[in-house]
C-alpha cells in the first residue's frame, strides 16, 4: 500500500499568516493527490484534486502543488474560518491511503 | 445537486452488527464510484472500501476483510456498509463519499456522517 507520510502534525498560526502542509508519498503517484479540509461536526470538504486543480467555490488563498512523490497544500492569508485538520489522500491505487491530518488553529 | 444521505446515529453492543445506509439523488447513481470513510474518535480518517454502483465486488481494505460488506442497491440508489463482531474500537463516525468523476477520483461529495457507538 502506497504510504503517506504528512507533516506537520500540527501547527498554529496567525490571522493573515501563509502556512505549508506536506505530503510525502512511499512512491510515485503522479498527480493522483486531494486535499481535504474537515472540521469538527462537518463532513470532510474536498478544496484540491489532481494535486492542484482548486474546486469550484474553494477559496483562491488555497493552492496545491507537487508530482510524483512530494506534494504541499497552501493556505496564504490564512483565515478564522480556516480552522481545522487538513488531509491528503492518494488515489492512485487500491487500498486509498490519507494522510496522517494536519491540525490548524489560529493563534 | 447530487447529495448524498446516510442513515441515523446506532448504539450497539460488543458483538452485535450494525448496517448503516448512504443514499444518492441528484444525479445518475451508475455514473460513480461510492466509498466509505471513518474516523475514529481523537483519529484520523481511514478509507474502508468501496461499492461500484454498477457491479462487481466490492473492494475491501484489508484491516476490514471479512468483517464488512459493502452492498448497493441499484433501485434505491442507496449503498449499505454492514460491520459485524462490533468492538469499542469500532465506535467512529462513518462516511460515505462519491468520486468527482470517471477522470478524478476526489471524493467530491460526502454524507453526512453516521455515528457509531459501540458500548456495553
Amino acid at each position: 500500500a502506497v504510504q503517506m507520510t504528512q507533516s506537520p502534525p500540527s501547527l498554529s498560526a496567525s490571522v493573515g499568516d501563509t502556512i505549508t502542509i506536506t505530503c510525502r508519498a512511499s512512491q510515485g503517484i503522479g498527480s493522483e493527490v486531494g486535499w481535504y479540509q474537515h472540521q469538527p461536526g462537518r463532513a470532510p470538504r474536498l478544496l484540491v484534486s489532481a494535486a492542484s486543480t482548486l474546486q469550484s467555490g474553494v477559496p483562491s488563498r488555497f493552492s496545491g502543488s507537487g508530482s510524483g512523490t512530494d506534494f504541499t497544500l497552501t493556505i496564504s492569508s490564512l483565515q478564522p474560518d480556516d480552522l481545522g485538520t487538513y488531509y491528503c489522500l492518494q488515489d492512485y491505487n487500491y487500498p486509498r491511503t490519507f494522510g496522517q491530518g494536519t491540525r490548524v488553529d489560529i493563534k | 445537486q447530487a447529495r448524498l444521505v446516510q442513515s441515523g446515529a446506532e448504539v450497539k453492543k460488543p458483538g452485535a452488527s450494525v448496517t448503516i445506509s448512504c443514499q444518492a439523488s441528484g444525479y445518475r447513481f451508475n455514473g460513480y464510484y461510492l466509498h466509505w470513510v471513518r474516523q475514529a474518535p481523537g483519529q484520523g480518517l481511514e478509507w474502508m472500501g468501496l461499492v461500484n454502483p454498477i457491479g462487481g465486488s466490492p473492494i475491501y481494505a484489508q484491516k476490514f476483510q471479512g468483517r464488512v460488506t459493502m452492498t448497493r442497491n441499484t433501485s434505491a440508489t442507496t449503498i449499505s456498509l454492514e460491520v459485524t463482531s462490533l468492538t469499542f474500537e469500532d465506535s467512529a463516525i462513518y462516511y460515505c463519499a462519491r468520486e468527482k468523476s470517471n477522470a478524478d477520483d476526489a471524493f467530491e461529495i460526502w454524507g453526512q456522517g453516521t455515528k457509531v457507538t459501540v458500548s456495553a
